[in-house]
């Protein structure tokens, strides 16, 4: 089995200010890891995405997660937040095996002006 | 490259009524997903196909949902009779090979609310 728990279903930001999303996850093979944000009324857009190899991974729009196996963890950062990053962001995780992906529930980003 | 396409994008019904969505997947993409996204929640997965084949709907609500993928590429999604409790965002999203690190493009999705 596995799951993914987003941690805060809100977070605010400045502009200007670090985004830091959490996401944890369990899985019993090695996972493949994926950030999505999804804007109102859209579909899921992927940011980045972690199989293997190197641990930090750099996304679209300044974007970046790390893989830590030991926290089992695969938290999404940014260093300066933008109006623009306003929306849902959702962390999932692949079993490889099975070809099935576990969705977190969300968190909602605010950026304040 | 077109995206994943979905129709309706929104869809109003009363309750016991049976409603139908279609999807265009990406050209080429072998697997193609259904999920159900209820407020608030992430995506849930109903049934994934490998082309024509069903490889995992053990999510799939059998007693009101059905799917179909014929010729391996668009696909429906048909629920008879809905319920107050459908109401919810589908998503089809697709991907050139499930498993892999291919990651999956959806569409924008059909909001259904059940009167």
């Amino acid at each position: 089995a596995q799951s993914v728990t987003q941690l805060g279903s809100h977070v605010s930001v400045s502009e200007g200010a670090l985004v830091l999303l959490r996401c944890n996850y369990s899985s019993s093979v090695p996972p493949y890891l994926f950030w999505y944000v999804q804007y109102p009324n859209q579909g899921l857009q992927l940011l980045l995405k972690y199989t293997t190899g190197a641990t930090l991974v750099k996304g679209i729009n300044g974007f970046e997660a790390e893989f830590k196996k030991s926290e089992t963890s695969f938290h999404l950062t940014k260093p300066s937040a933008h109006m623009s990053d306003a929306a849902e962001y959702f962390c999932a995780v692949l079993n490889t095996n099975a070809g099935k992906s576990t969705f977190g529930d969300g968190t909602t980003l605010t950026v304040k002006p | 490259e077109a995206g994943v396409v979905q129709s309706p994008r929104y869809k109003i019904i009363e309750k016991k009524q049976p409603v139908a969505f279609w999807c265009n997947p990406i050209s080429g993409h072998n697997t193609l997903y259904w999920y159900r996204q209820n407020l608030g929640q992430g995506p849930e997965l109903l049934i994934r196909y490998e082309n024509e084949e069903a490889v995992d709907d053990s999510q799939l609500p059998k007693d009101r949902f059905s799917a179909e993928r014929l010729k391996g590429v668009d696909s429906t999604l048909k629920i008879q009779p809905a319920e107050l409790g459908d109401s919810a965002v589908y998503l089809c999203a697709s991907s050139l090979v499930s498993g892999s690190q291919d990651p999956q493009y959806f569409g924008p999705g059909t909001r259904l609310l059940v009167l």
